[in-house]
């Protein structure tokens, strides 16, 4: 089946340390997007890309680093700089200007401690 | 930022339609309203789009007021899976590469279904 995963589900770091996040698609979509969650609060976007080795900051890109060496894969990288990275992190992949053909993630949940 | 202002929470009982509304007051002529919906710990779900016709499919109906400055999702038959935060988002739909090709969430609806 074709989808888009996360991984981990959850994960916990200490403070400090930088931490990837895995989004992997199987759906042959161009674009990729990465947007953070906190409790109560909408979708914010951090990065997204549109093509391989290319990549747009979006409106909280502070402290975050992506990559698109792939077309299937655009993994994200909260480092230290981050000052509050605990947060539901969510991956989303589309067709190039289809809005309603956008697939979400499942999410993963970081928590810095 | 987002363009749309949407009430933070609504209730409606099981079995009833339930109405989620939106106001996009500065709506282009060339921008679609669109629904997406998460619920709780998943990523969000689209649901139904439009530009100036009402829309239905098997989730759901959207209602586009005339002068397109709102809308309405209406949710015919209302379940306890149907507990998610809704969005409205309006933007332009286009294809092919460009700048704009990100989707903006507001702070959406939070639609309890009570039993």
């Amino acid at each position: 089946d074709g989808g888009i995963t996360q991984s981990p589900k959850y994960l916990f770091r200490k403070e400090g340390q930088n931490v990837t996040l895995s989004c992997e698609q199987n759906l042959n979509h161009d674009a990729m997007y990465w947007y953070r969650q906190d409790p109560g609060q909408g979708l914010r976007l951090i990065y997204y890309s549109q093509i391989v080795n290319d990549f747009q900051k979006g409106d909280i890109a502070e402290g975050y680093s992506v990559s698109r060496e792939k077309k299937e894969s655009f993994p994200l990288t909260v480092t230290s700089a981050q000052k509050n990275p605990t947060a539901f992190y969510l991956c989303a992949s589309s067709i190039l200007g289809q809005i309603y053909g956008y697939t979400f993630g499942s999410g993963t949940r970081l928590t810095v401690v | 930022d987002a363009k749309t202002t949407q009430p933070p929470s609504m209730d409606c009982a099981e079995g009833r339609a339930a109405n989620l509304p939106c106001n996009h007051s500065t709506i282009s002529g060339n921008e679609y309203v669109y629904w997406y919906r998460q619920i709780h710990s998943q990523g969000p779900q689209y649901i139904i789009h439009g530009l100036k016709n009402n829309e239905t499919n098997e989730m759901a109906s959207l209602i586009i007021t005339e002068d397109r400055k709102s809308s309405t999702l209406i949710l015919p038959h209302a379940t306890l899976r149907d507990t998610a935060v809704y969005y409205c988002i309006v933007r332009v739909a286009k294809s092919g590469r460009n700048r704009d090709d990100k989707i903006i969430f507001g702070k959406g609806t939070r639609l309890h279904i009570l039993p």
